[in-house]
């Protein structure tokens, strides 16, 4: 999947500082989803954004965190205020919506590199 | 809370031998997906099912939908050191964009 991209690969911040996360869909694709990965663990879905609109963001911690997809430009998860648990593996998945035969619609997620948050 | 069990959680084994690695919920699911993730890297999608009992093959990888559409397998043939990473399942609900991903299994395929 190598036409999603993030950046940047590696992130180290200070308690307390912003970190920001950018995510360039495949072209084409006006559907991101972000989720976050700890060591030796699955995926959790945080956010799934149309541009210029959150769909669902209920796997978004209530603060300090954010999601956007502007019209122009890549999509951006935003932490604020970063704390060590905040150290983790964000992905951006890009995406575009099929309809299978049977009426029923499906997210085919095309996964970028991920972005290593290391908080000190 | 949605959960979603994937076993065996680790898997050791030879090249040339076979395996099945199982997703399972509580819940009815509209589709399912299996991924492939690397070390360093992000999953990488490797089938949509959408459709109870389905059964797709993907060269020596063959998928099922149980017919509940609450549990998946995934089975590898002749399995090669290629084959190691990361596998996840995930699974939509109907009505709803957000996919729910399995704790995964990890597969190390020995020469």
């Amino acid at each position: 999947n190598a036409d999603v991209m993030q950046n940047p690969r590696h992130l180290v911040r200070r308690r307390g500082q912003e970190a920001r996360l950018r995510c360039s869909p495949m072209k084409g694709h006006s559907h991101v989803y972000w989720y976050r990965q700890l060591p030796e663990e699955g995926l959790k879905f945080m956010v799934y954004l149309q541009k210029e609109n959150i769909i669902d963001e209920s796997g978004m911690p209530k603060e300090r965190f954010s999601a956007e997809f502007p019209k122009e430009g890549p999509s951006i998860l935003r932490i604020q205020q970063v704390v060590r648990g905040d150290s983790a593996a964000y992905f951006c998945a890009s995406s575009p919506i099929v309809t299978s035969g049977r009426g029923s619609s499906y997210n085919e997620q095309f996964f970028g590199p991920g972005t290593r948050l290391t908080v000190l | 809370t949605q959960l979603l069990e994937q076993s065996p959680q680790f898997l050791s084994i030879q090249e040339g031998e076979n395996l099945t690695v199982y997703c399972n919920s509580s819940s009815v699911f509209s589709s399912l997906q299996w991924y492939r993730q690397e070390p360093g890297e992000g999953p990488v999608l490797l089938v949509t099912v959408v459709t109870g009992g389905e059964v797709k093959k993907l060269k020596r990888l063959t998928f099922q939908f149980g017919d509940a559409r609450k549990d998946s397998s995934l089975h590898i043939t002749a399995a090669q050191p290629g084959d190691t990473g990361l596998y996840l399942c995930a699974m939509k609900g109907s009505g709803t964009y957000k996919y729910i991903f399995g704790t995964g299994t990890r597969l190390k395929v020995l020469a």
